[in-house]
């Protein structure tokens, strides 16, 4: 049974063309994380959720922007891709954070492809 | 932030044989670990996982070590199977952050 779920598994988009990728999930956690990862390389935390308090880290270019609309939906927005926006993005979810620790949940990722 | 990071990026071993992945913290306030596999195309999956108070914890046909003087842990895999192919991270959290800061990857190979 998928606890997170991420649609499309693959995109592609035009160059500078907006897209938007979603995540849901029914675990009912507060945390919702959002993962760029390129190809051979591990994933690296672009922002997060907890509750609807959203925590941008310090280098996420500001292309990329979030929207989680209620506990389940996580949106994951490109304003204007460029190609080295090209890579595999993972949705994670966690019951709580702020120091407490827990495990994330990955889902299967969206495979983005710039063209 | 905390920089965890792998010794080897690939590791062959025989079926059958047991495998050890290594992986190094920096930061010493870091609290929680965590050992993800992830195959071609999909997401990480969770293997097991290790809070600092501990300094082992087995699974199933798993074992993690937790060496907080040196900053190291590792992932023993026993009795390896073509399964277990895969690229396997190890992550950390703590000292106040909220996500995971990944090492850079193991890709595990088990030759037949």
């Amino acid at each position: 049974d998928a606890m997170v779920i991420q649609n499309p598994r693959y995109q592609v988009t035009q160059f500078g063309k907006p897209v938007t990728l979603s995540c849901s999930q029914t675990l009912n956690h507060n945390v919702m994380y959002w993962y760029q990862q390129k190809s051979s390389q591990a994933p690296k935390l672009l922002f997060h959720y907890y509750d609807k308090d959203f925590n941008n880290e310090a280098d996420t270019p500001d292309n990329f922007q979030s929207r989680r609309p209620n506990t389940s939906f996580c949106f994951l927005d490109i304003r204007s891709p460029g190609l080295g926006d090209a890579a595999m993005y993972l949705c994670a979810t966690s019951r709580n954070s702020r120091g407490l620790q827990e495990t994330q949940y990955f889902g299967p990722g969206t495979r983005l492809l710039v063209l | 932030g905390e920089n965890v990071g792998l010794h080897l990026p690939t590791l062959s071993v025989q079926e059958g044989d047991n495998s050890i992945i290594n992986c190094a913290y920096s930061n010493s306030a870091s609290d929680y670990f965590i050992w993800y596999k992830q195959e071609s195309g999909k997401g990480p999956q969770f293997i097991i996982d290790i809070r600092s108070n501990m300094d082992k914890r087995q699974g199933q046909r798993v074992t993690v070590l937790l060496n907080k003087t040196v900053k190291h842990l590792s992932l023993q895999i026993a009795a390896t199977q073509p399964g277990d192919s895969a690229v396997y991270f190890c992550a950390g959290s703590g000292g106040g952050a909220d996500g995971l800061t990944f090492g850079k990857g193991t890709h595990l190979i088990i030759q037949p």
